[in-house]
């Protein structure tokens, strides 16, 4: 059965401060894994995608990293600001032509504190 | 400015009622998705559309129906026969199938 884990479930971190976050899969075959930012209340936005064959994907101070081979995913948030108060779920995507196969982590909440 | 409109953002519904939310996207997008959000859970797919005029059931279809007469709608109807239908319910939707999804602001449903 394919299975997204994070961790932590939830941290707490000063802001200024960096933090990673992790995922773990059993997704397979592999396509691509993704990590979204959800606000309380609000849909969740694309930070990052990932494909097999790329290691490290920058946007701003979000770094991911991909190691497909032991299937393991994180999301590195460098100097935190309040505004990163949020969930960030990971999804990976198996591999089928004509499939739909997404699977969804739990999330990680992340609460940033002055 | 291009997106996914979800409506309401907040719905009370008596036990026995069906109660229908909107999404409406102006991306010109292919595919549409529903999905529902519970605390603790990881989002699970309700219908998905790949087309207009065409829809397939997700991992958790039963008490739910959509339609998708036009290719910006696609709307999700919360049947009486959904036994726990209080949730946070998101629509999406991606350029083609199967793409990277674009989210809506997401209604609450309640359950009174």
């Amino acid at each position: 059965k394919n299975q997204v884990e994070q961790s932590p479930q939830s941290l707490i971190i000063l802001e200024g401060k960096n933090c990673t976050l992790q995922c773990n899969y059993t997704v397979s075959p592999f396509s691509n894994l993704r990590w979204y930012k959800q606000d309380t209340g609000r849909g969740p936005v694309s930070l990052t995608i990932m494909t097999f064959s790329e290691n490290t994907k920058s946007n701003g101070r979000y770094t991911a990293t991909l190691d497909a081979d032991t299937k393991q995913s994180s999301l590195h948030i460098t100097a935190s600001q309040l505004s990163d108060s949020a969930s960030y779920i990971c999804v990976v995507r198996a591999e089928g032509a004509g499939s739909y196969q997404l699977t969804f982590g739990k999330g990680t909440k992340l609460s940033v504190i002055p | 400015d291009g997106g996914i409109t979800q409506s309401p953002k907040y719905l009370f519904r008596k036990e026995g009622q069906n109660v229908t939310l909107s999404c409406e996207q102006n991306l010109n997008h292919d595919a549409m998705y529903w999905y529902r959000q519970d605390p603790g859970q990881g989002l699970r797919l309700i219908y998905y559309s790949q087309i207009v005029n065409d829809f397939q059931k997700g991992d958790i279809a039963e008490g739910y129906s959509v339609s998708r007469e036009k290719k910006e709608s696609f709307p999700l109807t919360v049947t009486s026969a959904q036994k726990n239908p209080t949730a946070f319910y998101l629509c999406a939707s991606s350029i083609n199938f199967p793409g990277e999804l674009f989210f809506g602001e997401g209604s609450r449903l309640t359950v009174l």
